[in-house]
This record gives C-alpha cells, structure tokens and sequence, in this order.
C-alpha cells in the first residue's frame, strides 16, 4: 500500500537550519517531492528529486533520500521567519500516476 | 510561464445546493488532478484526468461529484447536492513528467 508520514510540527530559531523527516512505503516510488503551503494559499513546488539520486540540493534546500530505510528529508539552511508554513511530503510511482500526500509537516520559525 | 489558475478563490453555500469549480492548467500539460484538502490533512485525489480522458476516479464520491474535461485543457469539478462535510479546499494540479504545480485552489465552506 501506499502511505506518506511526517511529523506534524517543527520549532526552529531563526538562522539554524531545519530538518523535516518524512517515510514512504511504496518502493516503487519513482519520484518524491516537498511542498510548501502558506496560509490561504495553494501548494509550491520546492524540489523534487529521481528514485535514482541520493542528494539534491537547490540553494538553501538539500533533500537527501535513503532508498534502503524509504526514508525522505528536507534541510532548509539559515531558516528564515520566512519559512514558516506547511511542509507536505508527496511519492508518486510513475510519471503517469497521482501524488500521494503526507499530512503536512508544520514549521514554526522564531527570531 | 503562467500557472495552473482557478476560481472562484472562495464560495459559501448551502447543503444541498450545487457547486462547480473550475481550472485552467498550465498550457502543454496533459495531466491534471483535482485534489481535496480537508483542514488539517494533506491533499487527497479526487481524479485524475489524461488529456481528455479519466485515468482515476477511483476516490471521487460518484455520486455527487463529477468532473470533466473537455478538448483536454481546462477542467471543471462540479458537486450536487454538497453535503456539510464537503467543505474543504479543493486544489487543481497539472503535470509535465517529474514537476507537478498547483492552483491557489477554491475555499469551499458548505453551511
């Protein structure tokens, strides 16, 4: 079966970094994405990362993926107050299939 | 490049009465998914569109809800008679391979 888990609720200082966790269970997986939401707003597509690969890292943004454990991370460097809001993990099996979401990660950055 | 757009941002309405949203995806896009987010979760698929074809509706409440997409670019999610617990925010996605972007989706409060 299929079904993403995070833990709902991260504090950070302002300037530390930020790790959100995050397990899958389909293997199949193909591609796993990190979204964020603000208040009243849709979903932004932060990164997205390759079965295949082991890191990416975007600026501020490293994810890591331990294929063997399923298991999925976000780091955000130098959290800003900025960076407070929802964090979704997501897997889809192929690039045909839907996203399977997590319940959402909140990150509450305080200066 | 212009985003995945949706309206309306909001509507109130009355149980038992009927709704429609709608969604223009980002152009070139062939996959597009309408979501459900019930406050406090993570997005749940509604359906899954193709071009103009259903690849998944294996979660879409058949019936009150249904969904169309017609010449395969805009969509429309329409839900008669809505019921209380359909007040939710329902998100439009589209897709090109890896990279899936949503709308700012359609507050929906059912009273």
């Amino acid at each position: 079966g299929e079904d993403v888990e995070q833990s709902l609720f991260l504090s950070v200082r302002e300037g530390d970094s930020s790790v959100i966790n995050c397990t899958y269970t389909d293997s199949s997986s193909t591609y796993l994405y990190w979204y964020k939401q603000e208040p009243g707003a849709g979903l932004q597509l932060l990164t997205y990362i390759f079965s295949n690969m082991d890191m990416k890292q975007d600026q501020r943004l490293t994810v890591l993926l331990n294929k063997k454990d399923k298991h999925l991370s976000l780091r955000i460097a130098d959290t800003q107050t900025g960076d407070s809001a929802i964090y979704f993990c997501a897997e889809s099996i192929t690039a045909g299939t839907a996203l399977i979401f997590g319940k959402g990660t909140t990150l509450s950055v305080s200066s | 490049e212009a985003g995945v757009a949706q309206s309306p941002r909001y509507k109130i309405i009355e149980k038992r009465q009927s709704v429609a949203f709608w969604c223009n995806p980002i152009s070139g896009h062939a996959t597009l998914y309408w979501y459900q987010q019930i406050l406090g979760q993570g997005p749940k698929l509604l359906i899954q569109f193709q071009n103009n074809g259903v690849v998944d509706d294996s979660q879409l409440p058949k019936d009150r809800f249904s969904a169309e997409r017609l010449k395969g670019v805009d969509s429309t999610l329409k839900i008669q008679p809505a019921k209380l617990e359909d007040s939710a925010v329902y998100l439009c996605a589209s897709r090109a391979v890896g990279q899936a972007f949503f709308g700012q989706g359609t507050r929906l409060t059912v009273v």
